[in-house]
């Protein structure tokens, strides 16, 4: 159980076009998911939290114009890559977070997405 | 606010020695940590995880790890190194509070010698 999913896993895309990733949550409903960026070599940095039905929270230093994310469903997330530069080029993971009355809720990762901007 | 630092940005072992990767926490409450594995060009998955119940924990493919509070530790160990051991490990804590986000260490290099 617990499955997420990300589409698509590899995209490549000239200067100055947009990118859509999205990010499903497959055998449970996620009200919270979580978008990631990862440079080569280097952790995970959290750029912003989804929350079903609501705007997204950005984490300092990410541009919210840039990076779309839309949260529609318990089920789905996106995150467009607006304008997108060489410099965007990253490994895009998402993570969704079970929705329970828990105090504490598991995340769950997806495999990610390599956006490469030529 | 709570934060993980790895110790270690690259840690080398020979198969069947002991594997030791660092990490510390910083947290004014209890946290909860985790350690992840990650294998070239996919995503996380899960080791293990503490959630204030028992303070050793153990995961999958022999790993574990021991919550120290006095050392504020959480150090992943296993007894004998695999091959398939050698990928990119971090450590991470849950931030309590509005959000409760993931927050990650800078991550571990596991290289397996033969």
């Amino acid at each position: 159980g617990a499955v997420v999913s990300q589409h698509p896993s590899r995209v490549i895309c000239k200067s100055g076009t947009s990118v859509k990733i999205e990010c499903r949550s497959l055998d449970f409903q996620a009200t919270t998911m979580f978008w990631y960026r990862q440079f080569p070599k280097k952790s995970l940095m959290l750029m912003a939290t989804s929350n079903e039905g609501s705007k997204a929270t950005y984490e300092q230093g990410v541009e919210k114009d840039k990076f779309l994310i839309n949260h529609a469903s318990l089920t789905l997330s996106t995150l467009t890559v607006t304008s997108a530069h060489p410099e965007d080029s990253s490994f895009y993971i998402c993570s969704a977070r079970v929705a329970t009355t828990q105090t504490f809720n598991e995340q769950f990762f997806g495999p990610g997405t390599r956006l490469t901007v030529l | 606010a709570q934060s993980v630092t790895q110790l270690g940005s690259h840690v080398s072992v020979s198969e069947g020695a002991l594997v030791l990767l660092r990490c510390n926490y910083s947290s004014s409450v209890p946290p909860y940590l985790f350690w992840y594995v990650q294998y070239p060009n996919q995503g996380l998955q899960l080791l293990l995880k503490y959630t204030s119940a028992a303070t050793l924990v153990k995961g999958i493919n022999g790993f574990e790890a021991e919550f120290k509070k006095s050392e504020t530790s959480f150090h992943l160990t296993k007894p004998s190194a695999h091959m398939s051991d050698a990928a990119e490990y971090f450590c991470a804590v849950i931030r309590k509070g509005n959000n409760n986000d993931m927050r990650f260490g800078a991550g571990t290099r596991l290289t397996v010698k033969p």
